[in-house]
């Protein structure tokens, strides 16, 4: 079965620095997408980023960028000019392929790291 | 984009009685939907998946008797949590695949359900 690991459970930032969340990660398939979700006090969940495993390139979305070491298993999220509106529980999540998984494509998700921005 | 949505947000039931929690594809049609749970400062756990016209695919030790799951059409799913005592407690989130963007999952806003 896959797993998800975070070892951060919190991490501090002053506001506009740059911060680096760590995500590994333990699968045995070939076909896999890895994502960042962000979750504010809300609790509504949001995409952040994702990366298809398949792809060599590391995925960006503005400030947030990833570092994909595939064969480390590692999957972390860059965030920079960190902005107040950051603060939130971030976590790392693991979705076997589509057609790989036969439907069953529900997410694994990490435990999260409380991500707090000084201003 | 795509949009889904939960029903109640937030709900007080008493032991003994049940719930029923509906998650709406809103803009797309979701053959599939996920329903996952949240404790308190925890991480989210996939309970089950949801397809719609046949049987929901639990996972490892979730109870399928007392968490019934109906995914009747293309945009509702409804998770029914039977018999419910102060354990099934628990933030429920659910997530619906759109065949429109790649079959990417989008989560609705969740729903609190406190049972006394």
């Amino acid at each position: 079965a896959q797993t998800v690991t975070q070892s951060q459970p919190e991490m501090s930032v002053q506001e506009a620095e740059t911060v680096t969340l760590s995500c590994t990660y333990d699968t045995s398939e070939s076909d896999y997408y890895l994502f960042w979700y962000k979750q504010p006090p809300s609790r509504q969940m949001i995409l952040v980023i994702r990366q298809e495993a398949y792809k060599q390139q590391n995925a960006t979305e503005n400030r947030f960028s990833v570092n994909f070491q595939k064969a480390a298993k590692s999957f972390s999220l860059k965030i920079s000019d960190s902005q107040l509106g950051d603060a939130a529980m971030y976590f790392c999540a693991y979705r076997i392929g589509l057609y790989s998984g036969g439907g069953a494509d529900g997410l694994t998700f990490g435990k999260g790291t409380h991500l707090i921005i000084q201003p | 984009g795509a949009v889904v949505s939960q029903h109640p947000s937030w709900v007080i039931c008493k032991s003994g009685t049940s719930v029923k929690i509906e998650c709406r594809s809103l803009d797309f049609q979701a053959t599939t939907m996920f329903w996952y749970r949240q404790f308190p400062k925890q991480s989210l756990m996939l309970m089950a998946t949801s397809n719609e016209g046949s049987k929901a695919t639990y996972e490892q030790g979730v109870e399928k008797d007392k968490f019934l799951i109906n995914h009747a059409s293309l945009t509702l799913s409804t998770l029914t949590v039977t018999s419910a005592h102060p354990e099934d407690s628990s933030f429920y989130i659910c997530s619906a695949r759109d065949p429109r963007r790649s079959y990417e999952q989008y989560f609705g806003p969740g729903t609190r359900l406190t049972v006394t």
